[in-house]
């Protein structure tokens, strides 16, 4: 069955420093989403991407969808305390459209920042 | 707020019982999607109710069952619980459209605990 991939699942980083994390997908997808989830939270809908090689920004984040729609980058600019919590990615099968499309989810990327 | 509410919050049950959870789905949405979360995790999909009929399921054996009511609200049934079945068990619920790019909106989940 369909397969994306989130690693590493941990990350530290100073305030300030810039944070890439990559989502990769055993299938090509018809769409991809990503969530954030804080701790003893519930995951919280950022953005889909759609289009191949499409880019969107929120503020000081920046998703992008590969060419091959099989891999995804979620890029946050001078990372701040807010930032942390764990990022999911999850990718729908393009094979199952409407009713049946369902979402597989990564097993998320936690970030940590160092004040 | 998601405007998605689940209860109880929080369960704790022994192996053997039966549980049943449930979701009040955000005014407007025909699709309710269930997850489990464990802990470190990403959701893990069960299933999704399309007016009221089941149309999707993930890899959980039958004894995870469940319902969507006419007011588009759902439960989940467990049957015969065990303790791999503690985790996070989050709704999610969605307006059906074509293509699969529905968004989910996600509640903020029921803990249950199984000992």
């Amino acid at each position: 069955g369909q397969q994306v991939m989130q690693i590493p699942q941990y990350q530290h980083v100073q305030e300030g420093e810039d944070f890439t994390t990559y989502c990769n997908s055993s299938t090509t997808l018809s769409n991809i989403q990503w969530y954030k989830q804080r701790p003893g939270g519930h995951p919280v809908f950022l953005i889909q991407l759609v289009k191949s090689g499409e880019v969107k920004k929120q503020k000081r984040l920046t998703f992008q969808f590969g060419e091959a729609k099989k891999n995804s980058s979620l890029h946050i600019t001078a990372t701040q305390t807010t930032d942390v919590g764990t990022y999911f990615c999850a990718g729908r099968d393009p094979k199952l459209t409407g009713a049946n499309s369902k979402l597989t989810f990564g097993k998320g990327i936690t970030l940590s920042v160092r004040p | 707020e998601t405007g998605v509410t689940q209860s109880p919050t929080h369960l704790i049950k022994t192996r053997g019982q039966q549980v049943t959870l449930r979701c009040s789905s955000q005014s407007g949405h025909n699709t309710v999607s269930w997850y489990q979360q464990a802990l470190g995790q990403g959701p893990q999909f069960i299933f999704q109710y399309y007016r009221e009929e089941e149309n999707g399921r993930g890899n959980f054996p039958p004894r995870f069952s469940g319902l969507q009511f006419p007011n588009y609200s759902s439960e989940l049934n467990v049957n015969a619980l065990e303790l791999d079945d503690s985790a996070l068990y989050l709704c999610a619920s969605s307006l059906q459209r074509s293509g699969g790019r529905h968004i989910q909106y996600f509640g903020a989940g029921t803990r249950l605990s199984v000992l």
